[in-house]
């Protein structure tokens, strides 16, 4: 059981170059989502797929897109990276987002991107 | 616009002593409060819940306190060890389902000395 797994660990980008960052989960949980974590800043939601089929908005979405491929894997796009996404990403997941529950959510180990 | 803090500064605290964060919300109104710890280089690891018509709520040496009417959550740890030294972070949550609110705070680091 290997939990919320994220792919590649460290990326570096040029501006203008684009990339996927992956997640996948094996823990069978309906809800997954995307944060980054910037110093000071604390964790910001960037979208999340409350379940296999849909996707959200967060409070920072803008320059990135996401794919839910199926109910394991959650996928985030940078299609045209920018300097200011020079951040630490994480994918987390969680079993499910319903009224009157609050589940914790399980975080992966995280990417560590920069953009040049 | 919501918003949430935890202590900015670093906590420094003896081992054996109990430490204590904080986390403070203004204009919001959360039905959870989830606390977290996250090692440097690592993701945030689930540590407790606490509900709002729960005033606290224990995990072996593990505390959280939750003041609707003060607008904050207190998070002591007892008998600290340097193992403990690590990142907290709280996270107010609304009763409703969606992820969308879901705000964390910037954390508190927290170094435990032998």
């Amino acid at each position: 059981n290997a939990g919320v797994t994220q792919t590649p660990k460290f990326q570096v980008l040029k501006t203008g170059q684009s990339m996927t960052l992956q997640c996948a989960q094996d823990m069978n949980h309906n809800s997954m989502y995307w944060y980054r974590q910037d110093p000071g800043m604390g964790l910001r939601l960037i979208y999340y797929s409350a379940s296999e089929g849909t996707t959200d908005k967060g409070e920072v979405p803008n320059g990135y897109n996401v794919s839910r491929l199926n109910k394991r894997e959650f996928s985030l796009r940078l299609e045209s990276a920018a300097p200011s996404q020079t951040s630490v990403y994480f994918c987390a997941s969680s079993v499910i987002v319903r009224s009157g529950s609050r589940d914790e959510q399980f975080f992966g180990p995280g990417t560590r991107l920069t953009v040049l | 616009s919501q918003k949430i803090e935890q202590n900015s500064e670093a906590l420094n605290i003896q081992e054996g002593k109990t430490a204590t964060l904080t986390c403070n919300y203004t204009n919001y109104s959360p039905a959870y409060l989830q606390w977290y710890r996250q090692d440097p280089g690592r993701g945030p690891v689930f540590l407790l819940l606490i509900r709002e018509n729960e005033k606290e709520k224990r995990k072996e040496r593990l505390k959280v306190t939750f003041d609707t009417t003060l607008k904050q959550s207190l998070f002591h740890i007892t008998a600290s060890q340097p193992a403990d030294s690590a990142t907290y972070l709280c996270a107010p949550l609304p009763g409703y389902s969606s992820a969308s609110k879901i705000i964390f705070g910037s954390g508190t680091r927290l170094s435990i000395r032998p």
